[in-house]
């Protein structure tokens, strides 16, 4: 079956590190994205990862995943208050990576002063 | 580069209406998947367009429905309109069907 699933909140505080945690449940997939939405906003595309990586670091984003718990998570070094949003997990539905992307339900991230 | 642009930003429709949307893709892509996001939700894939054609469908009633043009900007239309249909509508795009998307601002569509 099709199902990503996220923990709902994270607060830290500014300075600290982020860990956003998700699990999916399709096998095939070849693809697993981290998209951020600000308040009355789009989706913005964070970064991706290919399904046969274990890591993957763009500047202060370390995504981790271990395919064999189909864990994946997305860490955020030295967080910022624009860091503030709610972060979705995605999957790329089978092996072919057709477009559809199954989401989580979203991370809201807080960040404190 | 525009990204992707989608018209209208906020739209209030009545129960039982039709609706249509907008969606111009980023320079150069040619692939356009449309999104529902309820409130306090992830994303659900509604449809995915692509050479002017459906290519692929989420579990959505025939209701929805959509279209892509030879400049590959895209429509989707719901007919019949029901309360939960509310929801935020994002629009992706992509420069083949098998590449990453990136989302428009969405279309805030309130159904009373």
């Amino acid at each position: 079956g099709e199902d990503v699933e996220q923990s709902l909140f994270l607060s830290v505080r500014e300075g600290d590190s982020s860990v956003i945690n998700c699990t999916y449940t399709d096998s095939s997939s070849t693809y697993l994205y981290w998209y951020k939405q600000e308040p009355g906003a789009g989706l913005q595309l964070l970064t991706y990862i290919f399904s046969n990586m274990d890591m993957k670091q763009d500047q202060r984003l370390t995504v981790l995943l271990n395919k064999k718990d189909k864990h994946l998570s997305l860490r955020i070094a030295d967080t910022q208050t624009g860091d503030s949003a709610i972060y979705f997990c995605a999957e790329s539905h089978g092996s072919s990576n057709t477009g559809k992307l199954i989401f989580g339900q979203g991370t809201t991230l807080q960040v404190k002063p | 580069d525009a990204g992707v642009t989608q018209s209208p930003t906020h739209l209030i429709k009545t129960r039982g209406q039709q609706v249509t949307l907008r969606c111009s893709p980023k320079s150069g892509h040619d692939t356009v998947s449309w999104y529902q996001q309820a409130l306090g939700q992830g994303p659900q894939f509604i449809f995915q367009y692509y050479e002017e054609e459906e290519r692929q469908r989420g579990n959505f009633p025939d209701r929805f429905s959509g279209h892509q043009f030879p400049n590959y900007s895209s429509e989707l239309n719901v007919n019949a309109l029901l309360l939960g249909d509310s929801a935020l509508y994002l629009c992706a795009s992509s420069l083949a069907p098998e590449t990453e998307a990136f989302f428009g601002q969405g279309t805030r569509l309130t159904v009373v």
